[in-house]
């Protein structure tokens, strides 16, 4: 039940793109992502709803194909900011069940 | 500040010890969520409770129990503690659908 992620981590330059991707076994309601940097709790980035809709969180985007059962992030020209450790959450209906993926660690290097 | 309370912030125990881990939720989340998190791990899903009702179970172990009180407040008891119970314990709360907001966790130390 437990969403996976790929890759398991990414090293970047200040200014590169990356792709986080997140697949499930079962169907779909939404997708949420957080990013969790060491040693503190997730921070909520954005949540995707049935319907492939795209959001985006200042160059952070993400899109949501529920009938393949994935979703994927893009950081786009990225920020020493953005390093952390990215986890998708697959939630079942009313938002029970709330089950995460094992992290993408993202190390962005100046 | 997530609006999400978790107290102790800190606890060192010993093997075979009982611990209490307490969560006070965002005023108005029915939602309690407890996560595992072992050292540069992911969140392990233990349980979760709406409204005072056991709502979903993860691989939560026998030794451990939770339970919501009615003014939503949560507490997970880890009992017979081994040396690998030791990590950080998250507790998240949310309305019936949007975000989690998570604690700042309870890091838990077994000697």
């Amino acid at each position: 039940q437990q969403p996976v992620q790929s890759p398991q981590a990414v090293i970047l330059r200040e200014g590169e793109d990356a792709v986080i991707n997140c697949s499930s076994s079962k169907a779909l309601y939404s997708v949420h992502w957080y990013r969790q940097k060491h040693g503190e709790a997730p921070i909520f980035l954005m949540i995707l709803l049935k319907g492939g809709e795209q959001k985006g969180h200042d160059k952070i985007s993400a899109s949501f194909n529920e009938k393949k059962q994935q979703s994927s992030l893009y950081l786009t020209a990225s920020q020493l900011s953005y390093s952390g450790t990215y986890f998708c959450g697959t939630p079942g209906g009313n938002n029970n069940d709330m089950r995460f993926g094992a992290g993408t660690r993202l190390t962005v290097k100046p | 500040d997530s609006g999400v309370t978790q107290t102790p912030k800190h606890l060192i125990t010993a093997t075979g010890q009982r611990v209490t881990l307490r969560c006070s939720p965002r005023s108005g989340d029915l939602s309690v969520y407890w996560y595992q998190q072992s050292l540069d791990q992911g969140l392990q899903f233990l349980i979760q409770y709406y409204n005072g009702e056991e709502r979903a179970k993860g691989n939560i172990l026998e030794r451990f129990s939770a339970q919501q009180f009615p003014d939503l407040h949560s507490e997970l008891n880890l009992s017979s503690l081994e040396l690998g119970d030791s990590a950080l314990y998250f507790c998240a709360s949310s309305k019936t659908a949007g975000e989690l907001f998570f604690g700042e966790g309870s890091r838990l130390t077994v000697l």
